[in-house]
């Protein structure tokens, strides 16, 4: 049973546009909700991420929106640049406990 | 910034060898996890240790086995290799009182 659940899994953005993927998790007792960043041959990389008690957190081009209620949470990324094109993961975890990650989305920007 | 190696970077191998995939780091974390990724998807756990001498099946079943006898070091090891184990494995660790993982740049290993 997948706990995290991520769309699309791929992703085609133009330069300069924004690009928005989703996420939505069921256990209630997460607390922690990271995305990671993966560019081919490389491991994931933390990317930027949020605690239930904030609505938004932004950094740089990039902005995490976090809806409780609905228990889901999303990435933006603003002017979206063909250096972002990556596969990006979702993922929950609670009290320091091991990570769950979501299918992943492959982002392609073109120019 | 944190470091954590893996070696080989890249490994090609006949079926039925016995091989080891090694996985160190430097930041002294206890946590430390094995990860299981075919070509662009999904990241499997499939062994993770909480410290010396403890060792655990992740959520994906795995004929592999793991163990930890420094902080360190977590390598992993496969008795009989397989078609089937052909993947990415991705080692990562993380620190006692902080959330973040820290991955290294994982093994490509294919089985001929």
């Amino acid at each position: 049973q997948q706990q995290v659940k991520q769309s699309p899994q791929s992703l085609i953005v133009q330069k300069g546009g924004i690009s928005i993927i989703n996420c939505a998790y069921e256990n209630t007792a997460f607390d922690y909700f990271p995305w990671y960043q993966q560019f081919p041959g490389k491991g994931p990389a933390l990317l930027i991420a949020i605690r239930p008690d904030v609505s938004e957190k932004k950094e740089g081009r990039f902005t995490i929106s976090f809806n409780k209620s609905a228990k889901q949470f999303s990435l933006h990324i603003m002017d979206s640049q063909p250096g972002d094109s990556a596969t990006y993961f979702c993922a929950a975890s609670w009290s320091y406990q091991k990570v769950t990650f979501g299918i992943g989305t492959k982002l392609q920007v073109i120019p | 910034e944190a470091d954590i190696y893996q070696t080989p970077r890249y490994l090609v191998i006949g079926t039925g060898k016995k091989i080891t995939l090694e996985c160190s780091q430097t930041m002294g974390h206890d946590k430390m996890y094995w990860y299981q990724q075919d070509p662009g998807m999904e990241l499997h756990l499939i062994h993770y240790s909480y410290g010396v001498n403890s060792t655990e099946k992740g959520d994906l079943s795995s004929e592999s086995t793991v163990s930890r006898i420094r902080t360190e070091h977590f390598p992993l090891t496969l008795e009989s290799a397989r078609p089937s184990h052909t993947s990415q494995y991705l080692c990562a660790s993380q620190g006692a009182d902080n959330e973040k993982l820290f991955f290294g740049s994982g093994t490509q290993l294919s089985v001929l």
